[in-house]
């Protein structure tokens, strides 16, 4: 069975600098998908980046970038110029790209990760 | 686009009582889940169903039912409300390999 896991359960970053959350995974699978979303207090889960993993290249969306260590199977946000907007909690999250098995499709979530933006 | 829309945002129910979480979406897709979120954790799988009719379930179902008459509705069944069943639910859907779209969330309290 997919786990991922986030070592950090608590980060803080000074407003305008930047900030690595860290992500790692285990699966035996070869072809899947990554995402990191934000939960800010409103609760709704926002996709912030997605990376799939037959891409070499890492994906990145304006301050938002991710380095992706598929033989080590890491998969850390980096978060650049960051905004008090950026506070919240962050989740990595896998899927298999295999859709006839047993996980459907199915998201597994780490337990995230809470990012303060201090002004 | 509404997306995916989840109902009620809040509930209270005493324990023993029954409820039905309501999820729909309005774009087609087949993959529809329902999850839970406990403090310090990631999302839980409770549900999911691949289409209309075809239900199975996640990694924690019990307490819970599910139907699927259409594509579009995904409702949760509470059965005999327990404490244990305090949570923020959250319905999703997906298509195809794209990404999961997520409806805003229940928060859920048995007393």
């Amino acid at each position: 069975a997919q786990t991922v896991t986030q070592s950090q359960p608590e980060m803080s970053v000074q407003e305008a600098e930047t900030v690595t959350l860290s992500c790692t995974y285990d699966t035996s699978e070869s072809d899947y998908y990554l995402f990191w979303y934000k939960q800010p207090p409103s609760r709704q889960m926002i996709l912030v980046i997605r990376q799939e993993a037959y891409k070499q290249q890492n994906a990145t969306e304006n301050r938002f970038s991710v380095n992706f260590q598929k033989a080590a199977k890491s998969f850390s946000l980096k978060i650049s110029d960051s905004q008090l907007g950026d506070a919240a909690m962050y989740f990595c999250a896998y899927r298999s790209a295999m859709w006839d098995g047993g996980s459907q499709g199915n998201l597994i979530f780490g337990k995230g990760t809470k990012l303060s933006v201090k002004p | 686009n509404a997306g995916v829309t989840q109902t009620p945002k809040f509930r209270i129910l005493k324990i023993g009582q029954s409820m039905t979480l309501q999820c729909a979406q309005d774009m087609n897709h087949n993959y529809m889940y329902w999850y839970r979120q406990d403090p310090g954790m990631g999302l839980k799988l409770i549900y999911y169903s691949v289409g209309a009719g075809i239900t199975d379930k996640g990694e924690v179902p019990n307490g819970y039912n599910v139907s699927r008459s259409t594509t579009e509705d995904f409702p949760l069944r509470l059965e005999l409300a327990a404490p244990s069943q305090t949570s923020v639910y959250f319905c999703a859907s997906i298509r195809g390999e794209g990404e999961a779209f997520f409806g805003q969330g229940t928060r859920l309290t048995v007393v």
